[in-house]
């Protein structure tokens, strides 16, 4: 069975805190996202890796940053959390050449409230 | 405007009922249309992928893209309280660029 693991479901972090959300993937899939959920807008992309240490910007990077280490690892950092960063964090992850059935693998997501 | 537009609801139907959920989207060369469910606390999963125009059916699903109206549209049919979820719309652009409706809340009640 496929799974991408977040490792944290909720987190409260005050203003100013560097926060970690990491995800992790066993399926080999080359291409991992990370997404944010707030309702009436939708998920919206914030970075994406193709490759270990490779990264892209997605719509809203303002304010986070990626690592990819490893090809299974998929880091989203929030330098110094702000309250408009609390929201619904979602990890997905999909295979190189899967354009077959469109599918994006998710996390359960990250639930982050920024006090 | 966005790319992906999809009413919100949320959607109250009673058991053994038809479903229409429906999006509109804005470029006329989409050619990739997905549905996704998402129940309460957890992520996304793909429940149907339509390639260019026309029907996809699967069980009680059935996913639908008219391109001439840039609309795309899922029914379930026999509805049950199992697909009580959040149903969001997805058309991938380039490969890897994702554009998510907001979701319609659906609500199946025994």
């Amino acid at each position: 069975d496929v799974k991408v693991t977040q490792s944290s479901r909720y987190l409260v972090k005050r203003t100013g805190e560097k926060v970690f959300l990491e995800c992790v993937q066993d399926m080999d899939h080359e291409n991992m996202f990370w997404y944010r959920q707030d309702p009436g807008l939708g998920l919206r992309l914030i970075y994406f890796s193709y490759d270990v240490k490779m990264k892209e910007k997605g719509d809203i990077p303002e304010g986070y940053s990626v690592s990819r280490e490893k090809k299974e690892r998929f880091s989203l950092i929030l330098e110094s959390a702000s309250t408009n960063q609390t929201s619904m964090y979602l990890c997905a992850s999909r295979e190189l050449a899967d354009r077959n059935t469109g599918e994006l693998f998710f996390g359960e997501g990250s639930r982050l409230t920024v006090l | 405007q966005k790319e992906v537009e999809q009413d919100p609801g949320p959607l109250s139907v009673p058991e053994g009922a038809i479903v229409s959920l429906n999006c509109t989207y804005s470029n006329s060369a989409f050619q990739y249309f997905m549905w996704y469910r998402q129940y309460s606390r957890k992520g996304p999963e793909l429940l149907m992928y339509t390639y260019s125009s026309g029907n996809k059916e699967d069980g009680r699903f059935t996913a639908q893209v008219d391109k001439s109206s840039k609309y795309i549209s899922l029914f379930i049919r026999d509805s049950q309280p199992s697909d009580s979820a959040t149903y969001l719309c997805a058309i991938e652009n380039n490969f890897n660029k994702f554009y998510f409706g907001s979701g319609t809340k659906l609500n199946v009640k025994p």
